[in-house]
């Protein structure tokens, strides 16, 4: 069964540095969403993605963060700046036509961000 | 998307019956009912949907209240495996927004 893949699975970094969250979606899927799930906590929505542009965010998704789809293949999640409280799981979740009567998400294992 | 209520934790011994209700008193005539599950240290996953009528797949049933205002997940035998937060969610039709909103969901455990 395809899935959604996620690099790197555990990523350290101190705060301040710019990271890269890579996930690829599975392949003839349209639609793409980055959700975060600090320890304890909710899953919370951060962006969705169709067409190369952005079509949603939630206001935790500020300036420091930006989506790309760079090569028909990746989504990639870019943190400028990171601070202490983006230390969390992120999951990259990609579906096909975003119609609840048939369609589903499909989610990544995710990749636990710690800023230290 | 309109709200659902769940409770926090659900306990249940392995190969027995579990239904996990979840309350949507607000639930939109247009609303669909998903549910998915976070199995520990994964992502959501999953289970199944419905919009009013009784739904089955090899993972699940999906019991839905007349009035659509509750509905209850039911698993017909628990295995250990299926410890996990299982998450009742609404999802419009197409053109709203696309994306899940998740609350707490109910913490199933499962006693061998």
């Amino acid at each position: 069964e395809p899935e959604v893949t996620q690099t790197p699975s555990h990523q350290v970094t101190q705060m301040g540095q710019e990271v890269i969250l890579r996930c690829v979606p599975i392949s003839n899927h349209l639609y793409f969403y980055w959700y975060r799930q600090i320890l304890g906590q909710k899953v919370e929505f951060l962006v969705s993605f169709y067409n190369n542009e952005i079509s949603e965010k939630s206001e935790i998704f500020d300036d420091q963060f930006s989506v790309e789809r760079p090569d028909g293949s990746n989504f990639t999640l870019k943190i400028r700046s990171t601070k202490l409280e983006d230390s969390a799981m992120y999951f990259c979740a990609s579906e096909k036509y975003r119609d609840p009567r048939t369609d589903t998400q499909y989610f990544g294992p995710g990749t636990r961000l710690t800023v230290l | 998307d309109a709200k659902t209520t769940q409770p926090n934790s659900m306990e249940s011994n392995e190969e027995e019956p579990v239904h996990l209700p979840c309350n949507h008193s607000t639930i939109s005539g247009t609303d669909y009912i998903h549910w998915y599950r976070q199995l520990p240290s994964q992502g959501p996953e999953y289970v199944i949907h419905g919009l009013t009528s009784n739904v089955n797949n090899r993972m699940a049933s999906l019991a839905i209240a007349e009035d659509r205002k509750s509905s209850t997940l039911i698993l017909h035998r628990a295995t250990l495996r299926d410890a996990a937060v299982y998450y009742c969610i609404l999802r419009d039709v197409p053109g709203s927004q696309g994306n899940l909103i998740f609350g707490k969901g109910t913490k199933l455990s499962v006693k061998p």
